[in-house]
Formats: C-alpha cells, sequence, structure tokens
C-alpha cells in the first residue's frame, strides 16, 4: 500500500504571498490530520479533516485554513505569508478503525519544506 | 488542556547500553499514547501505541514502552541500542478530541558505535 503523499515537497515564498499544500492519504484513510513541524515550537496540531468536514482545529490563526475532497484528498492553504510560518508541514493519515470507531493510529507523510523570504 | 513532557532533550549513548526515555502527560480523561521516531531525513514513524489493556507495550525494532496511569507516564525503554537508532523520538498523546495529537518535544538520540 503506498504511504501518505504530499506535494510539493519543497517551496519557498515571499511575505505577503499565499501558499497551498496538498496530502494524498493512504487509500481507504478517511482522516487527514496537518502539523507544523519547528525547530523553536517542535510540533503542533494544525487540523484535522474527516468526510470533508473539519473535526478538530488547533490554535492557529485564521490565515490557516484547509478542506478535504470527497476522495478524502486534503489541501492546507496559508494566505498572507510571514517569515514565521517557515516550517515543514506534516499531513498524517488515519484509518477507520473496527468496530465503526477511529483508530488513532495516524501515519505521516515525508511533509512539505516552505520557507518563506 | 492537554501537554506532553519530555525531559531528556538529548541522550547520547554507546552501541549495546540500555535506553529509557522519559514521557510524562497531562490529561484528565482516557489517553491514546504513542511513540513517533523520525531517522535523519525521513519522515515520521510509529514505534509502538498504547490504546488500553496490557501497560506494556511492544513495539518494532526492540523497543518497549510502560503506561503507568498513576504517574502519567509513558517512558520508552530498549535494552541495547544500536547506532541505527540515533534518531529523534517523539511522545505523543491523543484524548477525546479525535485524531489530534500532542507531542512532546522530542529527545535528540545519538548512539556512538
Amino acid at each position: 500500500k503506498a504511504g501518505v503523499t504530499q506535494t510539493p515537497r519543497y517551496l519557498i515564498k515571499t511575505r505577503g504571498q499565499q501558499v497551498t499544500l496538498s496530502c494524498s492519504p493512504i487509500s481507504g484513510h478517511r482522516s487527514v490530520s496537518w502539523y507544523q513541524q519547528t525547530p523553536g515550537q517542535g510540533l503542533q496540531f494544525l487540523f484535522e479533516y474527516f468526510s470533508e468536514t473539519q473535526r478538530n482545529k488547533g490554535n492557529f490563526p485564521g490565515r490557516f485554513s484547509g478542506r478535504q475532497f470527497s476522495n478524502s484528498r486534503s489541501e492546507m492553504n496559508v494566505s498572507t505569508l510571514e517569515l514565521g510560518d517557515s516550517a515543514l508541514y506534516l499531513c498524517a493519515s488515519s484509518a477507520k478503525g473496527a468496530g465503526g470507531t477511529l483508530s488513532y493510529e495516524q501515519y505521516f507523510g515525508p511533509g512539505t519544506r516552505l520557507t518563506v523570504t | 488542556a492537554q501537554s506532553v513532557s519530555q525531559h531528556n532533550h538529548h541522550v547520547i549513548l554507546s552501541e549495546a547500553a540500555s535506553l529509557e526515555l522519559g514521557c510524562n502527560y497531562s490529561y484528565g480523561g482516557t489517553v491514546n499514547l504513542f511513540w513517533y521516531v523520525q531517522y535523519p531525513g525521513q519522515h515520521l514513524q510509529l514505534l509502538l501505541k498504547y490504546f488500553s489493556g496490557d501497560p506494556l507495550v511492544k513495539g518494532i525494532k526492540g523497543f518497549e514502552a510502560e503506561f503507568i496511569k498513576s504517574k502519567f507516564s509513558f517512558n520508552l525503554r530498549k535494552p541495547s541500542v544500536q547506532w541505527s537508532d540515533t534518531a529523534e523520538y517523539f511522545c505523543a498523546l491523543a484524548g477525546n478530541a479525535g485524531n489530534m495529537l500532542t507531542f512532546g518535544g522530542g529527545t535528540r538520540l545519538m548512539v556512538k558505535p
């Protein structure tokens, strides 16, 4: 089974621009979560989507948004980029567990490294 | 609110030494706990997980962890480390809010050959 894929892998943008990152989950996985990884703040949860609905949102400004499509693929968007948005953005997918409950076991993609200049 | 603390930021060991990485959490409900590893240049990989049941869980590559509810801890152990275990290790918690993981700050492990 193919793993979680993220595109692009590297991105350089300038302050004030906006950016869209893409994530394709493992086939059959319906939950997609996004995380930001920086040296200073570590790994921080951005949001989670399940069946095209945002279920949870972390403590990030409204410039960070996302969506999920009917095929479970997800995108996240950051508008009006700031220097502090430079980070590795990780996507993780999770399957529906036995008995109809969601598994909390998440599988991570390689990430998109965003540099804002 | 939920939080995870990893008190060892950097650990240096020689091959064959035993490893124990500390992880403490704060959360008032039922917890699901994880250890992830990030090898240099690679993506995060799940080492092991605890959902319920036996508090001693075994993962891949000879790692194990023990959930001690009274101490709010989930320490990672390996009896004999190898050079290939050099990586950054993250403890994480998922509470009742679906798939929202809260991560600890990570521990960088260097194993000297």
